[in-house]
């Protein structure tokens, strides 16, 4: 089966730094994405990764192990303008069909 | 502005009723996508397009009719729906549909079934 995991909600303060987990289990994987989702507005992406390692852009870095079936996105220098919905996305490299599997998504909340 | 639209923003209809939800991307990609966003659920997909030709339906109910007549438009046909059904319409455009290329989303239609 396939599943992937991250918490529902999250809260930290302004300036700090937040890590949001996500794990995965699929039948084949072919590189993970995360995408941010401001309330009411479309999602739009953040980072992709296929390799292990870390991949930093700026304020925002995303991590992944394969071999743990395990990501991170971590965000620095938090603003109030990261409030939003932080989407894990598994690509289904069993079949090839571009098809996205999405976790329930993180939502956080940036309070000064 | 992702160069995705859809149109209309906001739907209401009745159980009986037929509506169509249309997608336009304007970013020159050849994969299209259909999402289905409800509250306190993941994000679902539900129909790809590659060139037009459909690769994935996502175990969808046939009260949901996908279009797609060229690269740039992708049209969501919907009849005799249930008020489970709704939701966030989403449609998002990539590259290509392999490899994995970023997706870029329309805003969306709020559709309401009543």
């Amino acid at each position: 089966g396939q599943n992937i995991d991250q918490p529902t909600e999250m809260t930290a303060t302004e300036g700090a730094i937040v890590q949001i987990n996500c794990t995965y289990q699929t039948s084949g994987f072919n590189g993970l994405f995360w995408y941010q989702q401001h309330a009411g507005e479309a999602p739009t992406f953040l980072s992709y990764n296929v390799l292990d390692g870390l991949e930093e852009k700026g304020r925002f870095s995303s991590f992944l192990s394969r071999s743990k079936g395990y990501s991170y996105l971590l965000l620095k220098e938090l603003q109030m303008k990261d409030s939003a919905s932080y989407l894990c996305a598994v690509t289904d490299g069993s079949s090839n069909t571009g098809k996205l599997i999405f976790g329930q998504g993180t939502t956080l909340q940036v309070k000064p | 502005e992702t160069g995705v639209t859809q149109t209309p923003r906001h739907l209401v209809m009745g159980m009986t009723n037929k509506k169509s939800l249309k997608c336009e991307q304007h970013l020159g990609h050849n994969a299209m996508y259909w999402y289905k966003q409800s509250a306190k659920k993941p994000l679902e997909l539900m129909f790809v397009y590659n060139f037009k030709e459909q690769t994935e339906n996502n175990s969808v109910p046939s009260r949901f009719s996908p279009e797609c007549p060229n690269s740039s438009h992708l049209f969501l046909h919907l009849h005799t729906l249930q008020p489970e059904d709704s939701a966030l319409y989403l449609c998002a455009s990539s590259r290509d549909r392999d490899p994995p290329y970023e997706q870029y989303f329309g805003p969306g239609t709020r559709l309401t079934v009543t």
